[in-house]
C-alpha cells in the first residue's frame, strides 16, 4: 500500500541547535516533494520545493534533501527559534497533470529557549 | 501576493442543515483549486479538485452528492456541505496554486485559513 510517513511524535529541540525532519514515502513515485508550515488553526504555509533530480536545496535557514533511493526526505531548521515551533509537513507530487498533492500527517516541532 | 481567503472562519450549524464556505484567491487567478479536510492531529485529506467552469472532481470515498463544489468564477470557488451530520465537522481548508515558479511544472499550494465546522 502507499504510505507517507513522518514522525509523529513531537520533536523538542534547544533553541539554536538544527531539527531534522524525516519524511518517508512508499510504494510512491513523486516528481517533486514539497514541505509546508502548519500553524494550530491555520492554513499550511509553503517552504520549500524540490524536484525528483535535485539532492538538496536551501532556503535561508531551511535546507531540504530528497533521495529517490532511499525514498526520503530530510528537512532541516538550523539555528532554531522559538518561533520555529510549528507542525512541518511533506507533501508528494507525482507531477501529473492537475498538480495534486498527497501529505505526510506532519511533525510537530518544539523549540524551547 | 498569491492570498487566499475563506468564509466563514468558523460554523456552528445543526445536525441536518447545510453549510455553505467560500474559498477566494484574492491577487490571482485560479482555475483550479483543492479542497482539504482535516481532522484534529491528522494531515490533510484532499476532498476534491474544483476546476473553474466545469464539473469538480472528487477523491475516492467522497461523496459529491454531499460536498458540492461549484466553481464559478476564476476567483471564487464554494463548498457546500448538505444535510450534515455530527462526523462532519472538521477544518476545511482550501488551497490554490502558485505561479509554478521557474519551472512551470510542479506548483506550490497557497493555502486559506480554513474553517471550523461544528455540526450539533
Amino acid at each position: 500500500s502507499q504510505k507517507i510517513e513522518q514522525n509523529s511524535e513531537a520533536l523538542n529541540i534547544q533553541e539554536g541547535k538544527t531539527a531534522t525532519l524525516t519524511c518517508n514515502y512508499t510504494n510512491y513515485s513523486p516528481a517533486y516533494l514539497q514541505w509546508y508550515r502548519q500553524d494550530p488553526g491555520r492554513g499550511p504555509v509553503f517552504l520549500l520545493l524540490i524536484r525528483e533530480n535535485e539532492k538538496e536545496k536551501r532556503k535561508e535557514r531551511l535546507k531540504v534533501t530528497f533521495d529517490t533511493t532511499l525514498k526520503q526526505s530530510l528537512f532541516h531548521i538550523t539555528a532554531s527559534q522559538p518561533a520555529d515551533s510549528a507542525t512541518y509537513l511533506c507533501a508528494l507530487d507525482m507531477g501529473a497533470a492537475g498538480n495534486k498533492l498527497t501529505f505526510g500527517g506532519g511533525t510537530r516541532v518544539l523549540v524551547k529557549p | 501576493g498569491a492570498v487566499v481567503s475563506q468564509h466563514p472562519s468558523w460554523v456552528i450549524c445543526k445536525s441536518g442543515t447545510s453549510v455553505k464556505i467560500e474559498c477566494r484567491s484574492l491577487d490571482f487567478q485560479a482555475t483550479t483549486m483543492f479542497w482539504y479536510r482535516q481532522f484534529p492531529k491528522q494531515s490533510l485529506m484532499l476532498m476534491a479538485t474544483s476546476n473553474e467552469g466545469s464539473k469538480a472532481t472528487y477523491e475516492q470515498g467522497v461523496e459529491k452528492d454531499k460536498f458540492l463544489i461549484n466553481h464559478a468564477s476564476l476567483t471564487l470557488s464554494t463548498l457546500t456541505v448538505t444535510s450534515a451530520h455530527p462526523e462532519d465537522s472538521s477544518f476545511y481548508i482550501c488551497s490554490a496554486p502558485g505561479s509554478g515558479g521557474a519551472f512551470k511544472s510542479s506548483y506550490e499550494q497557497y493555502f486559506g485559513p480554513g474553517t471550523r465546522l461544528t455540526v450539533t
